[in-house]
């Protein structure tokens, strides 16, 4: 069983550069969303798409942050021109629509470190 | 999502039953209880939801207060791997919402 993976798991950077993570669903989960989790807080939603579909986006999610899924299966997630303060874990979760238990299954997580 | 309130922290002995409260007094009549754990450095992990019935897995148990305004997550008998932070979510059932994370309950399993 391969749950969701996430790469990289950490990725440290300058203040100014661009970073991209990506995000594998479980394969047969057509739900992917995008969190952010700061130290001592919990995750905050950021965006979530139904296949290819992305269909809510948080207002975190400033013009700097944009999300894809190109074909419905992988996604990714770039951030452009760094700042320190994004600096954080960012989780990806998956689920099945059609079997909408509430569950989701979350990935490790990247965290970025921007210095 | 209704909001929900939780201790910040607990301590519970291991091997002792460890019992989580959690408040969501504005709860609609729609909306289910989930609860997540989050171990360090991992992301969250899905342990249970329920209605209004009490609810059992092999994870935990749930249980709802009659008029739903708070549900208690009870670990039969922690071990120092149940050290997470507990998080107590309501949300509707079906149809797409997203999950919202509050911050939690820390809970600390003491050998």
């Amino acid at each position: 069983d391969t749950g969701v993976s996430q790469d990289p798991r950490h990725k440290i950077t300058k203040r100014g550069q661009n970073v991209t993570f990506r995000c594998d669903p479980i394969s047969e989960h057509n739900r992917l969303y995008w969190y952010r989790q700061t130290l001592g807080q919990g995750p905050e939603f950021l965006t979530y798409f139904q296949n290819e579909a992305q269909l809510e986006k948080s207002r975190l999610l400033s013009d700097r942050f944009s999300a894809e899924r190109p074909k419905g299966s992988f996604s990714t997630l770039e951030i452009q021109r760094t700042e320190q303060g994004d600096s954080a874990m960012y989780l990806c979760a998956s689920s099945r629509g059609d079997l909408n238990t509430g569950e989701l299954f979350f990935g490790e997580g990247s965290r970025l470190t921007v210095l | 999502d209704a909001k929900t309130t939780q201790p910040t922290s607990m301590d519970c002995a291991e091997g002792r039953a460890a019992n989580l409260p959690c408040n969501h007094s504005t709860i609609s009549g729609n909306e289910y209880v989930y609860w997540y754990r989050q171990i360090h450095s991992q992301g969250p992990q899905y342990i249970i939801h329920g209605l209004k019935n009490n609810e059992t897995n092999e994870m935990a148990s749930l249980i709802i207060t009659e008029d739903r305004k708070s549900s208690t997550l009870i670990l039969p008998h922690a071990t120092l791997r149940d050290t997470a932070v507990y998080y107590c979510i309501v949300r509707d059932y079906g149809g797409y919402q997203k999950v919202t994370f509050g911050t939690g309950t820390k809970l600390q399993v003491i050998p």
